[in-house]
């Protein structure tokens, strides 16, 4: 079945050090979504890519689609410990109504 | 306005017990979502429904996981006869859409099976 990976299990930064999570899929996407999940919380919706090459950035947070669709990434700069938890992108494949399997995660920590 | 809630937010059951729990969507919601979160993992997909009809159930990891939906509203995750390996964390999650994009989740339920 379709597996959607991610890599760094852990990362431990500096406050002010940027960080980077990556995402791939054993199978191409429809889109891809982020969720961020803090500590003894519930993930929260990021943002969605749908085409392939596609960047956008949300304040200090940039994510990519990659252009086979098949990978993605998060990148933080200059993190702050309010970016602490953790980083799930969630693969989307064309159904009827756009199934998602979630990575995962990535677990962020940052030293103040 | 009110989130997505689900109660219990924690529940002991012992083995065998039956359980069921809640989850209340956000109202107007169509597409609501079940999801098994064991510590340290990703949400993984129990089953999906779109208002009251269940269209994807693959994720239900036995028979003895039901869920229901009948008004298209409120939805109820049961477990029978639970085991050990059913202990985790249920997340519910509703969408506007008839699609998953930008899912709205729940605190979730955190069941422990002793």
């Amino acid at each position: 079945g379709q597996q959607v990976m991610q890599i760094p299990q852990y990362q431990h930064v500096q406050e002010g050090e940027d960080f980077t999570t990556y995402c791939n899929s054993s199978t191409t996407l429809s889109n891809i979504q982020w969720y961020k999940q803090r500590p003894g919380g519930h993930p929260v919706f990021l943002i969605q890519l749908v085409k392939s090459g596609e960047v956008k950035k949300q304040k200090r947070l940039t994510f990519q689609f990659g252009e086979a669709k098949k990978n993605s990434s998060l990148h933080i700069t200059a993190t702050q410990t309010t970016d602490v938890g953790t980083y799930f992108c969630a693969g989307s494949l064309k159904t009827s109504y756009d199934k998602v399997i979630f990575g995962p995660g990535t677990s962020l920590s940052v030293i103040p | 306005g009110a989130g997505v809630s689900q109660s219990p937010r924690y529940k002991v059951a012992k083995r065998g017990q039956d359980v069921a729990l809640r989850c209340d969507p956000i109202s107007g919601h169509v597409s609501l979502f079940w999801y098994q979160q064991a510590l340290g993992q990703g949400p993984e997909f129990l089953t999906y429904f779109q208002n009251e009809a269940q269209l994807d159930k693959s994720g239900l990891p036995s028979d003895r996981f039901f869920a229901e939906r009948p008004e298209g509203s409120v939805s109820t995750l049961k477990i029978q006869r639970t085991q050990q390996e059913d202990s985790a964390v249920y997340l519910c999650a509703s969408s506007v859409r008839f699609s998953s994009y930008e899912q709205y989740f729940g605190p979730g339920t955190r069941l422990t099976v002793t």
